[in-house]
Order: C-alpha cells, then structure tokens, then sequence
C-alpha cells in the first residue's frame, strides 16, 4: 500500500492565482484532512471530510475550499491565493471512530 | 482554540541519554498520540493512548496517559542519532463541537542528539 500520497510535492504560486492540491489514499479510509504546518507551530487543521460526498470546516478554513468527490481522494483548492498561505500543507487519513490518523509526505506552497 | 502546551520546546542530548517530553492542557482529552516528523517528510505515528492510566511503549519509546486525562509524556530510552526529529503530541476533547476524528497539535519538541 502507498498509503497516503500528496501532489505536488512543491508549488510556486503568484498572488492571486488558484491551485488545487490532491491527495489520494489507498486505505479505504473514510475520514480524511487537511491541515497546514507553519514554522513553530502544531499542525492545524484547515477542512476535513467524514465520508464520500461531505465536508466540514476546520480550525483555519477561510481561503480554502475542498471536495471529496471519491472516496479515495479529498481536493484542496486556492481560488485567489496570499502570501499568508505560504505554507506546508499535510493531508491524512483515519478510519472512522478511530483518532489514529495517517499523513502524507507534505505539499511545500510558496505564495509570492 | 483550544490549545496544548508542549515541553520543552527543543532539547540537544548526547547519544545514550534518555529522553523526556510532554504535553499538558487545562482541558480533558479522549485520546492521546504521539508523532515524529523527520526533516520534509510527514508526521509518523509512534504511538496512541486511548485509557486514562494507559502505559504504552514501542521499542525505545514509552508513553503515558496522564491520570488527570490533561496530559502525556514520552519517554526516548538510550537516544541515537536517528531519534533526530520533532516530536508531537496530539490529542482528542472529552467534549467537543466538531466531528470525531479532530485533532490539537502541541507545537512539536525539537530533538537533537550530538554524535
């Protein structure tokens, strides 16, 4: 199993362009995330999604959007992006009911 | 938000040291897990908690679920240089808004061991 797997690996955006990070996992797992990681801080966690078809806002959702159109893959789109969204992005996965959650090796975004 | 105070924040120890860290919180948690992240990659699970009381080790690592439910600690036995990474601390609310599955991060324990 690859387990959870992110593209890009690294992005150089211009201010207010849009971009998509895809994050695909072979697991089966229902529950899936999305979270951010900036110099000195914990991860926190921008959408998330508990199955096929639904998502939900995390701690830091604003300038961000996500869909989970398949079960195995949860989207995260930057319709305008900012500098503020320079950052690392992680997406994981976990079964339902279960907190165990297993991450992707990281997208690196850099927002001139 | 809620938040966990993780500690200390960074630490240098010599090789064959132990090795100790932990998280606290004024709130209770369901869940305890602890990550490892190495340089560019994503966190690994090294372990997770689930019972108050609840002792639990994976080779050189052993860590607790705090009685209170408000905190862990990990231990690293007999540190060598690939122990070299941050660690982090993550945990579950007893009670909360959102759906189950949410995670806190502390902000991570910065390890270095000196060769």
């Amino acid at each position: 199993n690859a387990g959870v797997t992110q593209t890009p690996k690294f992005r150089v955006l211009k201010t207010g362009q849009s971009m998509t990070l895809l994050c695909a996992q072979d697991m089966n797992h229902e529950y899936m995330y999305w979270y951010r990681q900036d110099p000195g801080m914990g991860l926190r966690l921008i959408h998330y999604s508990v199955g096929e078809g639904t998502t939900a806002k995390g701690e830091v959702p604003d300038g961000y959007n996500v869909s989970r159109l398949k079960k195995q893959n949860f989207l995260l789109g930057l319709e305008s992006a900012a500098p503020s969204q320079t950052s690392v992005y992680f997406c994981a996965s976990s079964k339902p009911g279960l907190d165990t959650q297993y991450f992707g090796p990281g997208t690196r975004l850099t927002v001139l | 938000g809620q938040q966990l105070n993780q500690s200390p924040q960074s630490m240098f120890i010599q090789e064959g040291e132990d090795v100790s860290m932990n998280c606290t919180s004024s709130s209770i948690f369901n869940t305890w897990l602890w990550y490892k992240q190495d340089p560019g990659e994503g966190p690994v699970l090294l372990i997770a908690l689930y019972k108050a009381g609840e002792l639990t080790s994976n080779g050189r690592l052993t860590a607790q679920f705090g009685i209170t439910r408000k905190d862990s600690f990990l231990n690293i036995s007999a540190s060598i240089p690939s122990d070299v990474g941050i660690y982090f601390c993550a945990g579950q609310l007893a009670f909360y808004g959102g759906s189950q599955g949410n995670l806190i991060f502390g902000k991570g324990t910065k390890l270095s061991v000196k060769p």
